[in-house]
């Protein structure tokens, strides 16, 4: 009975690569997010997405690039990863006109 | 804009001792204001929400804050610390851009409850 999902909990991968993060809720939530949690547990939003549609996109690298599918599900593709990309990445959710967001468990990214 | 300050990066204190998170936001209109906490290796959890009701706030594990409109605070207090309530908490104020609504954390607490 997971309300967000996330997967992977752990990615390790080399300079260069592409990876993709999946987020799942099974709230009926229509309001979807990733945050970036950096080394010194600062959180920061990246991208809002509302019924499929992207309504908030921070200052990120062109190398991010959200998708969604469908209102419960929120991926995060990565291209050509780099050392600074290395944080843990955390999806939430919560219902249009609603302020609380409720948070996956997170996906711990290392960069080598 | 909006934004928030969490005095102190680590407090400590003694199991049963009163907790005390200070939290102070800046925000252009009526904010709406949230505690979370990280317990180690997990994600975010709601402990308490501000939305305009009650200036005091009660949340889960005994936690309360107060919403200070004249002092743009928000702190986050417990009578008595237990031993789990060691973890990261953290000050959030709410905005909204478009049918979203953004959330800005301040940069943590972290909470260490000695025996």
């Amino acid at each position: 009975d997971t309300a967000v999902s996330q997967t992977p909990k752990y990615l390790v991968t080399q300079m260069g690569n592409d990876k993709s993060i999946k987020c799942e809720q099974n709230l009926g939530h229509d309001t979807m997010y990733w945050y970036k949690q950096d080394s010194k547990k600062f959180l920061k939003i990246m991208f809002s997405y509302n019924n499929k549609e992207l309504i908030i996109n921070e200052t990120v690298p062109n190398r991010f690039s959200p998708k969604s599918p469908d209102k419960a599900h929120l991926n995060l593709h990565i291209n050509s990863l780099e050392l600074g990309d290395s944080a843990v990445y955390f999806c939430a959710s919560s219902l249009a006109g609603v302020y609380e967001q409720y948070f996956g468990p997170g996906t711990r990214l290392t960069v080598t | 804009a909006q934004s928030v300050t969490q005095l102190g990066s680590h407090v400590s204190v003694s199991e049963g001792a009163l907790v005390l998170l200070r939290c102070n936001y800046s925000s252009s209109v009526p904010p709406y204001l949230f505690w979370y906490v990280q317990y180690p290796n997990q994600g975010l959890q709601l402990l308490l929400k501000y939305t305009s009701a009650a200036t005091l706030v009660k949340g889960i594990n005994g936690f309360e804050a107060e919403f200070k409109k004249s002092e743009t605070s928000f702190h986050l207090t417990k009578p008595s610390a237990h031993m789990s309530d060691a973890a990261e908490y953290f000050c959030a104020v709410s905005a909204s851009s478009g049918s979203a609504r953004q959330l800005t954390f301040g940069s943590g607490t972290q909470l260490t409850v000695l025996p």
